[in-house]
């Protein structure tokens, strides 16, 4: 069964420095998802991607975060100067489109900001 | 109002027994319904959609009640498996269809 994959599984990384996250999502499918979690806490939507732009973010979303598709397999979240309340769980998800809503998700990045 | 609302329980049944998760939403537009199961430190997993109509699959019945805006949950014959926290998840269906999660009701299901 297809399914999106996400590396790495944990990051750690000091305060102010970029990180970038990576997801391949399922083959064929056409949206695709950030959320995160951070520990305790809901899930909550980040940003949404779609013919290569970004079609949705929320306010946690700031100037500091970019999402790219570099080419056709690949779907990165990239944090330009990390913060302490950056350390979360990020999730990618993807979904088909064409009248599916359900999304699937990656298994996860662990980020930790020290 | 928070936009999903669940009980975060801990529920703590035995194996066998029938347990019934509920969950209010805000927005009355919101379009499509589903759950999510989440074990501890894992990727939410899609459970099942949730259809008007209420839908079954195997142990696992979801009903929707759009005029309340709440959506229910039952498991029958719980299984020590089942131990987990089911998210209410629900989207607009407008946009991108960007998911909104609920806090999750947490499941113990004991020997």
């Amino acid at each position: 069964e297809p399914e999106v994959t996400q590396t790495p599984s944990h990051q750690v990384t000091q305060m102010g420095q970029e990180v970038i996250l990576r997801c391949v999502p399922i083959s064929n499918h056409l949206y695709f998802y950030w959320y995160r979690q951070i520990l305790g806490q809901k899930v909550e939507f980040l940003v949404s991607f779609y013919n290569n732009e970004i079609s949705e973010k929320s306010e946690i979303f700031d100037d500091q975060f970019s999402v790219e598709r570099p080419d056709g397999s690949n779907f990165t979240l990239k944090i330009r100067s990390t913060k302490l309340e950056d350390s979360a769980m990020y999730f990618c998800a993807s979904r088909a489109g064409l009248g599916r809503y359900e999304q699937f998700f990656g298994p996860g990045t662990r980020l930790t900001v020290l | 109002r928070k936009e999903v609302e669940q009980d975060p329980g801990p529920f703590n049944v035995p194996e066998g027994a029938t347990v019934a998760f509920n969950c209010t939403y805000s927005n009355s537009a919101s379009q499509s319904f589903f759950w999510y199961r989440q074990d501890c430190r894992k990727e939410p997993k899609l459970l099942m959609s949730v259809y008007s109509s209420g839908n079954e699959d195997g142990r696992f019945t979801a009903q929707l009640n759009r005029a309340s805006q709440y959506i229910s949950l039952l498991i029958r014959d719980s299984k020590l498996s089942d131990s987990a926290t089911y998210l209410c998840v629900v989207n607009l269906n407008t946009g991108f269809q960007k998911l909104v999660f609920g806090t999750g009701t947490r499941l113990l299901v004991s020997p």
